[in-house]
């Protein structure tokens, strides 16, 4: 099977702007959940999504915001963007909600803010 | 409330000896474990989890990891350290009958093997 895919893999944008990141799970994979990580704050959590209906939400602003569709793919906007949202995003999707699920992991998307 | 600690921000193993990279934990119901490593510039790989059972798990890459419950302890360990095992490593838990599935991450260990 393929793994996950997040486009695009590379971003600059400056400061007010907004941004879209995809993610496309693994086939068959329908729980989708997103994460922040910077060297000073290491890896956190956003949301997570299953079968459309976002289900855990991390601490951060409304800036942040996301959806899946009905085929899992996911995407993740952040609006008003500022320079601290400069970071690595990842994807990650499992199969279903089991405790005992693994996550898998994109490669990311790296967005740097000017 | 869950949580995960990683106490080493960085280890440091000659290649050819054994690596140990800890990992603790707080849960208040039955642990899921799971041990992530990150190369440079990509994303998590998925290396072992412990689930029930045998306490030491057995992954990729050569890796294996302990689980001592009376410790809460899930330390990753490697008999003989490759330079390419350099990387981070992470460590996360879920809490059995935790409603909200959310994993909780530590924050994360960079091992450095050196040639």
């Amino acid at each position: 099977k393929a793994g996950v895919t997040q486009t695009p893999r590379y971003l600059i944008k400056t400061r007010g702007q907004q941004v879209t990141l995809s993610c496309s799970p693994i086939s068959g994979h329908r729980s989708v959940s997103w994460y922040q990580q910077t060297p000073g704050q290491g890896l956190q959590f956003l949301f997570e999504y299953f079968s459309e209906t976002q289900r855990n939400k991390g601490n951060f602003p409304g800036r942040f915001s996301g959806r899946q569709f009905s085929n899992s793919r996911s995407e993740m906007n952040v609006s008003t963007l500022e320079l601290g949202d400069s970071a690595l995003y990842l994807c990650a999707s499992s199969p279903g909600l089991a405790l005992t699920d693994t996550q898998y992991f994109g490669p990311g998307t790296r967005l740097t803010v000017l | 409330a869950q949580s995960v600690a990683q106490p080493e921000d960085q280890v440091n193993v000659a290649e050819g000896n054994p690596l140990t990279v800890k990992c603790t934990y707080s849960v208040s119901g039955n642990p899921y474990l799971f041990w992530y490593v990150q190369y440079p510039n990509r994303g998590l790989q998925f290396l072992l989890k412990y689930i029930t059972g045998d306490n030491l798990v057995k992954g990729s890459y050569g890796f294996e990891a302990e689980f001592n419950k009376s410790q809460t302890s899930f330390h990753l360990k490697k008999p003989s350290a490759l330079v390419s095992d350099s990387a981070l490593y992470f460590c996360a838990v879920r809490e059995g009958g935790d409603s909200n599935y959310q994993l909780i991450w530590g924050a994360g260990t960079k091992l450095i093997i050196k040639p």
